[in-house]
């Protein structure tokens, strides 16, 4: 059964640092990895999608990285800034050609200004 | 841009009661999901819906849960007979394709809480 885990489950960080949130998962044979934003009270926003054959996806600021070996994903948040302050998700298929999305917990990233 | 639409944002039960959750999803696609997230909890997946059948359910989606598409617009889930353990916020979700390809949208929610 597949099972992700995020961690820190919370961090905070000065407004500048470049930052790292750290998403594993148990069964290796995923079609993909995406990265969501959640703001408090709100939606989902998908953030990045990274296909199996992908090692990395960029939009922005932002650069995910995926092993499927170690069943890892890292989302790298350059420069960061108190508008990046949410909750950030990570999420696989359940199984190779599932349509349900398994989450993480989540990493919930403060930014001071 | 587009988006997926859900109503009503909130609501407010009484334990028994028969609710149903609205969610217009983005027209031109074909998948659509629910998902529910319990407060302080993670995002789990209730069901997906494609070609006006399910296509995937998880093992909360028991008896007192349905799904239907009852015209081109909208997807609506229905609980039969709330329960406590049923307030949480519930997601609609759609892609063009299955998720093994594409990118999922969701919507902003409808907040349960059954009393």
């Amino acid at each position: 059964k597949q099972e992700v885990t995020q961690i820190p489950a919370a961090l905070s960080v000065p407004e500048g640092e470049n930052l790292v949130l750290n998403c594993s998962f148990t069964d290796s044979a995923i079609y993909n990895l995406q990265w969501f934003r959640q703001d408090p009270g709100k939606g989902l926003t998908s953030l990045l999608l990274i296909q199996s054959s992908q090692r990395e996806q960029t939009s922005g600021r932002l650069n995910a990285s995926l092993d499927k070996s170690s069943g890892r994903s890292t989302l790298y948040i350059a420069a960061s800034q108190p508008g990046d302050s949410a909750t950030y998700l990570c999420a696989v298929p359940s199984y190779q050609a599932g349509t349900a999305l398994i989450f993480g917990k989540g990493t919930t990233l403060s930014v001071s200004s | 841009e587009p988006e997926v639409t859900q109503t009503p944002s909130h609501q407010v039960t009484q334990m028994g009661q028969e609710v149903i959750l609205r969610c217009v999803p983005i027209s031109n696609h074909l998948y659509f999901y629910w998902y529910r997230q319990i407060l302080g909890q993670k995002v789990e997946f209730l069901v997906s819906f494609y070609n006006n059948e399910i296509s995937e359910k998880s093992e909360i989606f028991d008896d007192q849960f349905s799904v239907e598409r009852p015209d081109g617009s909208n997807f609506t889930l229905k609980i039969r007979s709330t329960k406590l353990e049923d307030s949480a916020m519930y997601f609609c979700a759609s892609s063009a394709t299955a998720t093994s390809g594409n990118t999922i949208y969701f919507g902003e929610g409808s907040w349960l809480t059954v009393v």
